[in-house]
């Protein structure tokens, strides 16, 4: 079976450039999450969904972050614009159930 | 004060020893207890869970949960060197699916 996927693994833009991150989940899970990890800091909840509905964006740092998922399957997450601060990690996990997220390989985003 | 404390390590042991990995946490809504390792440039590996308090064990690893003292813990028996990495603490209350997580540590296991 196939973990989660992402893409692209690393993107580096400019500030005030617009980046989109891309998440494919395990097939059959209906919870899709994005999580990030800015350098030194714990690994922080940015939203879930629950197939196409966005369950809780409490996490989302301003209206410069977009995710979506159109259909209920794969997500994608838009940084417009970028500024520095938002450099980290950005992790996308699945679950069918919330004790057992599966993440995947994450996308390394330098904004320089 | 944050949720979750984790120690950042490094705990460097030599290959064969027992190792203890803990966690404090302050929400006493947390139900269950997620352990990840995390190796360098790849994403958290679920290792196990834990739901409320007690022991549970896989293999090698054993989760302990005391939340009367909201602290969690995970031994690794016969450590190897492959278990080098980085182990992450994650928690979530009931009827959310928002994890909570350490900071992590990083473990070294010298051969």
């Amino acid at each position: 079976e196939a973990g989660v996927t992402q893409f692209p693994s690393h993107s580096v833009i400019e500030k005030g450039q617009t980046v989109t991150l891309r998440c494919d989940p395990i097939s059959g899970h209906d919870n899709l999450y994005w999580y990030r990890r800015v350098m030194g800091k714990e690994i922080k909840f940015l939203l879930h969904f629950v197939k196409e509905s966005k369950q809780d964006e409490s996490g989302m740092p301003n209206n410069r972050f977009l995710a979506e998922r159109t259909g209920g399957t794969y997500s994608t997450l838009k940084v417009q614009p970028a500024e520095l601060e938002d450099s980290g990690v950005y992790f996308c996990a699945s679950s069918l159930d919330p004790y057992e997220q599966y993440f995947g390989p994450g996308t390394r985003l330098t904004v320089t | 004060q944050k949720e979750v404390e984790q120690d950042p390590g490094p705990l460097s042991v030599p290959e064969g020893a027992i190792v203890s990995l803990n966690c404090t946490y302050s929400n006493s809504a947390f139900q269950y207890f997620m352990w990840y390792r995390q190796y360098s440039r790849k994403g958290p590996e679920l290792l196990m869970y834990t739901y409320s308090s007690g022991n549970k064990e896989d293999g090698r690893f054993t989760a302990q949960v005391d939340k009367s003292s909201k602290y969690i813990s995970l031994f690794i028996r016969d450590s190897q060197p492959s278990d080098s990495a980085t182990y992450l603490c994650a928690m979530v209350a009931s009827g959310t699916y928002k994890y909570i997580f350490g900071t992590g540590t990083r473990l070294k296991v010298l051969a």
